[in-house]
Parts: C-alpha cells; structure tokens; sequence
C-alpha cells in the first residue's frame, strides 16, 4: 500500500515555462514534506521542503503548495531550465513521533525540460 | 564540509552470499540511515542509527543489519542475499534523527546473481 503517490511517471515542459509536480498522501500522521531531485548516478538531493502547519514555502524558483484537506502537495518550478531536468521525488514523515520512521518517498517523475 | 560517501559504487555478487556496504556521514551529522532502491521505485526506509545504536526500523527482515561507528560512519550487512535484493543502496546522514533534513549520498548498485 502506498502512502505516497507520484502518479506522473514522466512530465515534460519547455524551457521558460512553469513545471507543476504532483504528489499524494494517505497517512494523516505526516507532517513534514520534503522534495528531492536525482540525476542519474548520483544521489537524491534535497529541494525543498514543508512543514503541515504551513500551506506554501517559496525557495527561488522553487514553490511547495500542501493542501492538507486533500492530503495533496505540488511543487512548481518557475521559470524551467534545461538543468532542471532530473527525477524528482515526493517525500513525507512524521516528524512528531519518538521513534525514527525514516522517509517515506514516492515513485518519482522524471521532468525533462524541452529547448 | 564532506559529503555523505559510499563504497563500493558496484557490486555482483551471487545468491546466499553475504554483503557489507559502507557510509561515511556529512561533517558533523551524527545520524546515518539506510535506504533501498529498487529500479523504477522510490527509496525504502531499511533503518536508522543513532549514537551507534538502532533508531528505528522498516519493513526489512532481520538478515539486513547495520553498525555505526564512533565516528558515526556505518554498514550495512545483507545476509543470505536473494535475487531480489539487486537495488541501489541509499545512505543519508542527519544532524538528529527526524528532526532534520537527509543529505543521500551516490548509493552502492548491488547485482544479484
């Protein structure tokens, strides 16, 4: 059972416009939401990320939106760039618990920016 | 400032056999966890360590073992190793345990023959 779904495998946009990644949520109990992009052989990095108690984090070009209600968050990346082009993968936990639960990520989308 | 390195990149190995991988944390996190890949999937929470002990766990049998060192570097070790543990093995190192963000490093690609 998926907690987090990506279910854009792949996405494509031009160059200049806005890229919009999908990402949904079945487990109530995360609060804390993070974005990671990977280029192939090499390892996840960090983009961005969002706390529940927040509905928007704006870093650069990069903006997460959390629609808590629908357990749904997007990220938007304005304008695109060639280097954008990568995996981006979607990423929840639950900050609040004792224990370490570790990431739960999503399947990934694979955003390639068109000239 | 170091970032989070694994070794080796590559390796085959064949069914039953025993693996070790290893991970050096970012300067100054003292939190590594462990993390499976499997191709066209996301990353899968395998456990977490923390002042060299284990922080936590996912869905992983007890064939999948760890250590952390004093100098917060780990292992991973994988027991009697099945075909379907080919995978890219993900470490991320942390300053705490959930309360900050993972840095990953490039991930060890495990083939099983």
């Amino acid at each position: 059972d998926q907690q987090v779904k990506q279910n854009s495998p792949s996405l494509s946009v031009q160059e200049g416009r806005i890229s919009i990644l999908n990402c949904d949520y079945t487990n109530s109990m995360f609060d804390y939401f993070l974005w990671y992009k990977k280029y192939p052989a090499e390892g996840p990095t960090f983009l961005i990320s969002i706390s529940s108690i927040k509905d928007k984090n704006e870093d650069g070009r990069f903006t997460v939106f959390l629609n808590k209600s629908a357990k749904h968050l997007s990220l938007h990346i304005v304008p695109s760039q060639p280097g954008d082009s990568a995996v981006y993968f979607c990423a929840a936990i639950r900050r609040s618990g004792g224990g370490a639960d570790g990431l739960t990520f999503g399947k990934g989308t694979h955003l390639i920016i068109q000239p | 400032e170091t970032g989070v390195t694994q070794s080796p990149t590559h390796l085959i190995k064949t069914r039953g056999q025993q693996v070790t991988l290893r991970c050096s944390s970012q300067s100054g996190h003292n939190t590594v966890s462990w993390y499976q890949q499997a191709l066209g999937q996301g990353p899968q929470f395998i456990f977490q360590y923390y002042r060299e002990e284990e922080n936590g766990r996912g869905n992983f049998p007890p064939r999948f073992s760890g250590l952390q060192f004093p100098n917060y570097s780990s292992e991973l070790n994988v027991n009697a190793l099945e075909l379907d543990d080919s995978a890219l093995y993900l470490c991320a190192s942390s300053l705490g345990t959930t309360k900050n963000i993972q840095y990953f490093g490039a991930g060890t690609r495990l083939s099983v023959l």
